[in-house]
């Protein structure tokens, strides 16, 4: 099973909007509303920040939005912050023998 | 507050074998599907394995990578996942993670517990 394909960076500068892509396939993105975003700071655990294509988990910023079409899922982060410097994970549900497929990930650099 | 605490990494010989342990709280961790993710050093994520619940006959899925190799086991009346590994490799280091399965979403995620396979 193929990861999903992500940029390996994207930057912007404070109150900037960047976009990351998630490029799966017919098996996986294309097919289900499984698509969840994760965001890892260095040293630390994985945190969902986004579920089932665009909702968001209890406490996390509405800076924060996911979109779907075809077999690309985007996260979409508004007004760009210092603190939203970490890697940033998709992830879909497969119709595969494994339950989930993970993205390459992308480095979210905050000029 | 639902919490996951992995333990049991430490450094073994490749061929060796090692057990993972996650001790669940602040959550009913019978009524959940619970996952083992992975991450090797400077790399992404990669999903390794699930256990269903008792509901579902606590059925096990596995990354091909591990498969046949690794175990997922659970014990509800302790709360506890856990993660048996044989016939390590060098490529099974990472650090290791357990997830609560919440409807087709990893949250939360334990802070990990890392197994350095030596040659």
């Amino acid at each position: 099973q193929s990861a999903l394909t992500q940029p390996a960076s994207v930057s912007g500068s404070p109150g900037q909007s960047i976009t990351i892509s998630c490029t799966g396939t017919s098996s996986d993105v294309g097919v289900y509303n499984y698509v969840s975003w994760y965001q890892q700071h260095p040293g630390k655990a994985p945190k969902l920040m986004i579920y089932d294509v665009f909702n968001r988990p209890s406490g996390v910023s509405d800076r924060f939005s996911g979109s779907k079409s075809g077999n690309t899922a985007s996260l979409t982060i508004s007004g760009l912050q210092a603190e939203d410097e970490a890697d940033y994970y998709c992830s879909s549900y497969t119709r595969s023998s494994t339950r989930y497929v993970f993205g390459s990930g992308t480095k979210v650099t905050v000029l | 507050e639902v919490q996951l605490v992995e333990s049991g990494g430490a450094l073994v010989q490749a061929g060796g074998s090692l057990r993972l342990s996650c001790a669940a709280s602040g959550f009913t961790f019978r009524g959940y599907f619970m996952n083992w993710v992975r991450q090797a050093p400077g790399k992404g994520l990669e999903w390794v394995g699930l256990i269903r619940k008792k509901g579902d006959s606590y059925t096990t899925e596995y990354a091909a990578s591990v498969k046949g190799r690794f175990t997922i086991s659970r014990d509800d009346s302790k709360n506890s996942l856990y993660l048996q590994m044989n016939s390590l490799k060098t490529e099974d280091t990472a650090v290791y993670y357990c997830a609560r399965d919440n409807d087709y979403r990893l949250d939360p995620w334990g802070q990990g517990t890392l197994v350095t396979v030596s040659s």
